[in-house]
């Protein structure tokens, strides 16, 4: 069973669009982190959210966290050729019993100039 | 700041065959991890070191699989025998405090494994 559903697991738009990514689960987490890899590379962190409903911006990237703690969504807006690459969101279940990080299959994203 | 080291960067290899990765974590770190991220999939928690303690290793399979940071900084992870579902890249982070999900891990990047 999947913990972390992200989609759409594939992506592709032409620069200047706006987009939004999702990553759901039936589980409650403690901490929820966005990361970003590119091919040969590994995960660079983007975001932290630990409190339900709460919204992070980065630049022209705004992240939110579910009143529920359960789900979380990541909007691009105004997508550049630079933010190609794949979107892994990554959380602690709460009462897990350990902090370990569980990672979504990712969303793949690429923009065309 | 260098990053985290990890090699070789490729490696192919038949099954049956063993390997070993090497990770070398960004200075000061206390806390290593080993992911193991099969093609179209998400990153998998090995195993978790804190100092060259073993925090978690859940989900590393034993029988084949081993990890070692005797000095509390660099580390190993070595597969004896491999099979061909362990190609993957084997990725290598670290991370300044305790892992507790909410800390910052710098990953590596990576070694390819192709089993043959």
């Amino acid at each position: 069973t999947q913990l972390l559903e992200q989609s759409p697991q594939f992506l592709s738009i032409q620069e200047g669009e706006n987009l939004t990514v999702y990553c759901n689960s039936s589980s409650v987490f403690s901490s929820l982190q966005w990361y970003r890899q590119e091919p040969g590379e590994g995960p660079v962190l983007l975001v932290t959210v630990v409190t339900g409903g709460e919204v992070k911006k980065l630049k022209r990237l705004t992240f939110q966290f579910g009143d529920a703690r359960k789900d979380s969504s990541l909007h691009i807006t105004a997508a550049q050729p630079g933010d190609t690459g794949l979107y892994l969101c990554a959380g602690v279940a709460s009462g897990a019993g350990s902090y370990q990080l569980t990672f979504g299959k990712g969303t793949k994203l690429s923009v065309i100039p | 700041e260098a990053g985290v080291a990890q090699s070789p960067r490729y490696k192919i290899i038949e099954k049956r065959q063993s390997v070993a990765f090497w990770c070398n974590p960004i200075s000061g770190h206390a806390t290593l991890y080993w992911y193991q991220q099969i093609l179209g999939q998400g990153p998998k928690l090995l195993i978790q070191f804190q100092n060259n303690g073993v925090v978690d290793d859940s989900q590393l399979p034993k029988d084949r699989f081993s990890a070692e940071r005797l000095k509390g900084v660099d580390s190993t992870l070595k597969i004896q025998p491999a099979k061909l579902e362990d190609s993957a890249v084997y990725l290598c982070a670290s991370s300044l405090v305790k892992g507790q999900g909410k800390e910052t891990q710098y990953f590596g990047p990576g070694t390819r494994l192709l089993v043959l």
